[in-house]
């Protein structure tokens, strides 16, 4: 099956660091954008930044540059989201998305539920 | 950048109504790049629309998107019990992707 698997639910203290994870599977995962989507509690859908795992080439969207950083390890088809220093305001769902054509997400994953309390 | 507005905030309708759901950007974008999705309740969104009038693998008949310029329109035909969920717009251009807030479809 053509299928994005994320990394279960984390609760983390503010100031911790956090890396989720995202592994494609069932096509080409080296050839396709992955991304990444922030849904805060009872809120709309955030374009966060999107990587392309065959050169590592990322792009952020402007609110989330410099406040996370996005990887992938294409040996094992895996996105990565990672955060140094956890806020509060990080509670979120966090969906790893595929784009074909660097236009629409076509792929979603289940989400990743994070949330950041002390 | 290229801001989305969606309208109306919540749309209250009946099974077997037709609903329109519209998407206004706000400078002139390419249909290329506008896309719709919904969400229902404790779900991951999913791709209806994409190029503003093309549905996605396994997308209902029911389901259609038109416009151009900076308004678009997502049509439901007839809606069915499972269609009541939230609806977004999305933009891509210039390396950036853009959602609308979004329009939740419920039951009158």
């Amino acid at each position: 099956d053509v299928q994005l698997v994320q990394s279960g639910a984390e609760v983390k203290k503010p100031g911790q660091s956090l890396k989720i994870s995202c592994q494609g599977s069932g096509y080409d995962f080296s050839s396709y954008w992955t991304g990444w989507v922030r849904q805060m509690p009872g809120k709309g859908l955030e374009w966060m930044g999107i990587i392309y795992p065959g050169d590592s080439d990322t792009r952020y969207g402007p609110a989330f540059e410099g406040q996370v950083i996005i990887s992938a390890d294409k040996s094992i088809n895996t996105a990565y989201l990672k955060w140094i220093s956890l806020k509060a305001s990080d509670t979120a769902m966090y969906y790893c998305v595929r784009t074909a054509n660097y236009d629409s997400f076509d792929l979603w994953g289940l989400g990743t539920m994070v949330t950041v309390s002390s | 950048d290229i801001v989305l507005t969606q309208s109306p905030g919540t749309l209250s309708l009946s099974p077997g109504e037709r609903a329109t759901l519209s998407c206004r950007a706000s400078q002139h974008i390419s249909s290329t790049y506008l896309a719709w999705y919904q969400q229902k309740p404790g779900q991951s969104p999913r791709l209806l629309i994409h190029a503003a009038s093309y549905r996605a693998t396994g997308i209902p008949d029911r389901f259609s998107g038109s416009g151009s310029g900076t308004d678009f329109t997502l049509t439901i035909s007839r809606l069915e019990p499972e269609d009541f969920a939230v609806y977004y717009c999305q933009h891509y251009g210039s390396f950036l992707f853009t959602f609308g807030p979004g329009t939740k479809v419920d039951i009158k």
